[in-house]
């Protein structure tokens, strides 16, 4: 069964800047079609989406609390999403998910999710 | 932006029982082409990524046990979780993806 794989967990110093990858394993599914999500979650609370790239139109799409500062991408050669946010704060540490969603006219569930990454910043 | 308000924040529920959890979304999420409400319900146990339980408000994903439905349409949706088990403890989530941003309500804590 096709699971979502993110890179490990970070720590940061504050003004610094931390990319996190996701990528398919065990199996594909149409990733340039598909649209990953990124998903933050500081700790005690709950989920904050975050934005999102479909990697065959590659134009991403942020929330208006990200934009700016949160860059997503996406690799279509090595099916593989990242998620760079910059300028980092003390308030950015929390776990951090990427989510499939299938490609639809408006929308789709999350039905794949990443298995998170920590994001400490710390001095 | 579309705001889901969840309530309660948090219930405690008898093994055997059922939980009841509301989610209201501040626009209607149902899309007139297709009658289908986008909306999606997940949960998230302690220390895990969050899992699919049900989408288009009532269809359950495949693997998720019959006691978990989904229903409501518009504005208006529930979770209902018949026969609480011990591993259902968990923080559930509604989410609507009729639009972005993608919005999720604030989770609800089911406890025994």
């Amino acid at each position: 069964q096709v699971q979502l794989v993110q890179s490990g967990a970070e720590v940061k110093k504050p003004g610094s800047s931390v990319k996190v990858s996701c990528a398919p394993s065990g199996g594909t599914f149409t990733f340039s079609t598909s649209a990953l999500n990124w998903v933050r979650q500081a700790p005690g609370q709950g989920l904050e989406w975050m934005g999102r790239i479909i990697p065959i139109l590659g134009t991403p799409d942020y929330a208006p609390n990200f934009q700016g500062s949160v860059t997503i991408t996406a690799d279509k050669s090595t099916n593989t999403a990242y998620m760079e946010l910059n300028n980092l704060r003390s308030a950015d540490t929390a776990v951090y998910y990427c989510a499939r969603e299938e490609a639809d006219l408006v929308g789709a569930p999350f039905d794949k999710w990443g298995q998170g990454t920590l994001v400490t910043v710390s001095t | 932006d579309i705001v889901m308000t969840q309530s309660p924040d948090s219930l405690a529920v008898s093994l055997g029982e059922r939980a009841t959890i509301n989610c209201k979304s501040s626009q209607s999420v149902l899309y007139s082409s297709n009658n289908e409400n986008y909306l999606a319900w997940y949960q998230q146990r302690p220390g895990q990524p969050p899992k699919l339980l049900i989408y288009w408000a009532s269809t359950r994903e495949s693997g998720v046990p019959d006691r978990f439905s989904g229903s409501g349409s518009g504005t208006d949706f529930t979770l209902t979780i018949n026969n609480l088990q011990a591993e259902d403890v968990a923080v559930y989530y509604c989410q609507q993806y009729y639009s972005t941003p993608r919005t999720f309500g604030q989770g609800t804590t089911v406890e025994i």
